[in-house]
Parts: C-alpha cells; structure tokens; sequence
C-alpha cells in the first residue's frame, strides 16, 4: 500500500461548525504533515507531526487543531472556521522528516 | 529557506525532452535540491531529489550544476500525463519543511 487516503474528498460547513479531515497511510511513515493549498497558489505548509508528536506549527489559527492518535492516522479538527480557510487541505506522508513526502488527493473544503 | 526561482510556464511537445531550469543562487552547502509535481486536481507528487551529484530515476533525471546555484529536472520523453505544474525545493535542515514556491505550469502539445 503506497498511498495516502484523506477523507472527506468535499466538505462544506458553516461557521459555527465543527468538523474533521482525516489522513490515513500504511506505509510505515513516522512522519505526518497538513498543507493548505489556495486556488492556483502552491501549498503551504500548517502542521508537521514526527513519531505522533507535534514537531512544527507554523503559526496556524487555533481554529485548525492537529492531532495524531497513532502511526497511521493524522485528523485535522475544524472550529469557528472562517471564509477565507476555504482551500484544498493536503495530507503527507514520509519515512523520516529528512526524506520525500507523500501526498493524499486532499480535502476540498468550504466555509460558507 | 533559501528561495527558488522558477519560469512560470514552458510547453513542450509530446515525446521530446523537456528541461525544466531552477535557479537557487544562495543554496547552502547542506540544501538539498528536490522537485515535486502537481497535476490537475491531485495532490503534489515527488519527482527527485539531489545534493551535489546528477540523479536519475524512473520518472526523471536532476542535472545539478557544478557550483549548486542552479539545477534542471529533465524530462526525458514528455507524455501528456506530465502536463501538471513543477516545483524546485530547497529543503534545508528544517525538520520536515518544504517550502513551495510559484512553479512552472508545464503545458505538453500532442
């Protein structure tokens, strides 16, 4: 299995929602990373996750909270989102922090 | 991260060669040169990577310069599958930070 799966493949939601994105792989990769990615821009990197523990935030909003429950499973917990967090959410993985990464299809979301 | 410089956009022709150019004049000495692609409505894919010495793989083919400042990712026979945007990466010590710049929008004729 060479892959990373991320679901929902859509999501719309409200302001005063609260939803998740979930990443998924089985290849064994201790390293986990979400990218948000805007239209025709290129993506941007928001959590790193190595060994299930936090290792990078890029200064992302409280409203996006990262969480690693095990090797395998990276989620991306939504709240008070905002229009403008509207974008492609990408999911990676890799076998160490130092290594290539691989990317899931992504998450597109709206926040109306 | 030290910065990229990329052509926005190239075209090529189905099964010619294509080489796309990067320039990262102030590369440091533990940088290493890796390029991704992104194809419509997909997530970005790993192509290569390289330090100091030309790499090849099945997808493609690094031509580092000899003083590091610039690279070219070659494409060795363009399909139309290869149409997707090129991203040049320096990925320095920052533990797991790619830094994605602008690309270049590769257009293949048939």
């Amino acid at each position: 299995d060479t892959e990373v799966t991320q679901t929902p493949k859509h999501l719309v939601m409200g302001m005063t929602n609260k939803k998740s994105l979930k990443c998924e792989q089985h290849m064994g990769h201790r390293a986990m990373y979400w990218y948000k990615q805007k239209a025709k821009k290129p993506p941007e990197l928001m959590f790193v996750y190595s060994y299930e523990k936090l290792s990078i935030n890029e200064s992302v909003p409280s409203r996006f909270s990262p969480e690693c429950p095990n090797s395998s499973l990276l989620n991306l917990h939504l709240h008070a989102l905002q229009p403008e967090d509207s974008a492609l959410y990408l999911c990676a993985s890799s076998q160490s922090p130092y290594r290539g990464q691989f990317f899931g299809p992504g998450t597109r979301l709206t926040v109306l | 991260d030290a910065k990229t410089t990329q052509p926005n956009s190239m075209e090529s022709n189905e099964e010619e060669p294509v080489h796309l150019p990067c320039n990262h004049s102030t590369i440091s000495g533990t940088d290493y040169i890796h390029w991704y692609r992104q194809l419509p409505s997909q997530g970005p894919e790993y192509v290569i990577h390289g330090l100091t010495s030309n790499v090849n793989n099945r997808m493609a083919s690094l031509a580092i310069a000899e003083d590091r400042k610039s690279s070219t990712l070659i494409l060795h026979r363009a399909t139309l599958r290869d149409a997707a945007v090129y991203y040049c990466i320096l990925k320095g010590t920052s533990y797991g930070k790619l830094t994605f710049g602008q690309g270049t929008i590769l257009t293949v004729h048939p």
